[in-house]
């Protein structure tokens, strides 16, 4: 098992330009999250879906913001336009339903930093 | 919803001390309790979880106590080593089956520093 793979690692845009984030989750997992982490505010979730469905997009900041899940294996995170504020590390994980009535836990990929200049 | 607070922000022991995270909740129906680390430039990774229906959990030299009542649990490190140096953060969540994937509401994270 690769474990949820995420591309670029790293990303440096200017401000203004567009940036998509892309995410493969660990085959089977059905709930996939996408997390953007930042020394002031910590890990936030910004949307989260389940069967390719978005459940929560409450945590999209602005409708620069908008991301995709069009089958199982691939999910986007797309910034448009970008800004200097939006410079973070942005992480996707990934989970499985349980027949318990408990989560099950998140299994994060190895995350993308974006610089907006 | 769910509010988790976390303490110490930072922590610093000397090898082979134990150390001590602990964390709040606000939710009483919140039912699991993940801990991930976080090391330098990484991404979090599980160490360990529990579950409502447990006090307490134990994997070599890591254990977690939960306190439902209080709606308070905390991490314990015991016999810490230079390698256990990483940000730690606290999770809760609830649901699952039936209810569907609730999110999972992080702490702010813990700093540990290990000094050899």
């Amino acid at each position: 098992d690769a474990g949820v793979i995420q591309s670029p690692r790293h990303e440096v845009t200017e401000m203004g330009q567009e940036v998509t984030l892309r995410c493969k989750p660990i085959s089977g997992h059905d709930y996939l999250f996408w997390y953007r982490q930042t020394m002031m505010r910590g890990l936030e979730l910004l949307i989260y879906f389940n069967n390719n469905v978005p459940i929560d997009d409450s945590g999209m900041p602005e409708d620069r913001f908008s991301a995709k899940m069009p089958n199982a294996s691939f999910s986007t995170l797309k910034i448009q336009p970008s800004e200097p504020r939006d410079s973070a590390v942005y992480f996707c994980a990934s989970s499985f339903r349980t027949d318990k009535p408990h989560s099950s836990p998140l299994h994060f990929g190895n995350g993308t930093r974006l610089t907006v200049t | 919803g769910e509010n988790v607070e976390q303490h110490p922000s930072t922590l610093s022991v000397q090898e082979g001390d134990s150390a001590v995270i602990k964390c709040t909740y606000s939710d009483s129906a919140s039912n699991y309790f993940p801990w991930y680390k976080q090391e330098l430039g990484k991404r979090p990774q599980l160490i360990i979880d529990i579950r409502s229906n447990v006090g307490e959990k134990k994997d070599q030299r890591i254990a977690v106590t939960l306190n439902k009542t209080a709606k308070h649990f905390s991490l314990h490190i015991t016999e810490t080593q230079p390698e256990d140096s990483a940000v730690y953060f606290c999770a809760a969540s609830r649901g699952g089956a039936g209810g569907g994937y609730q999110k999972v509401t992080f702490g702010t994270g813990t700093k540990l520093q290990v000094i050899p």
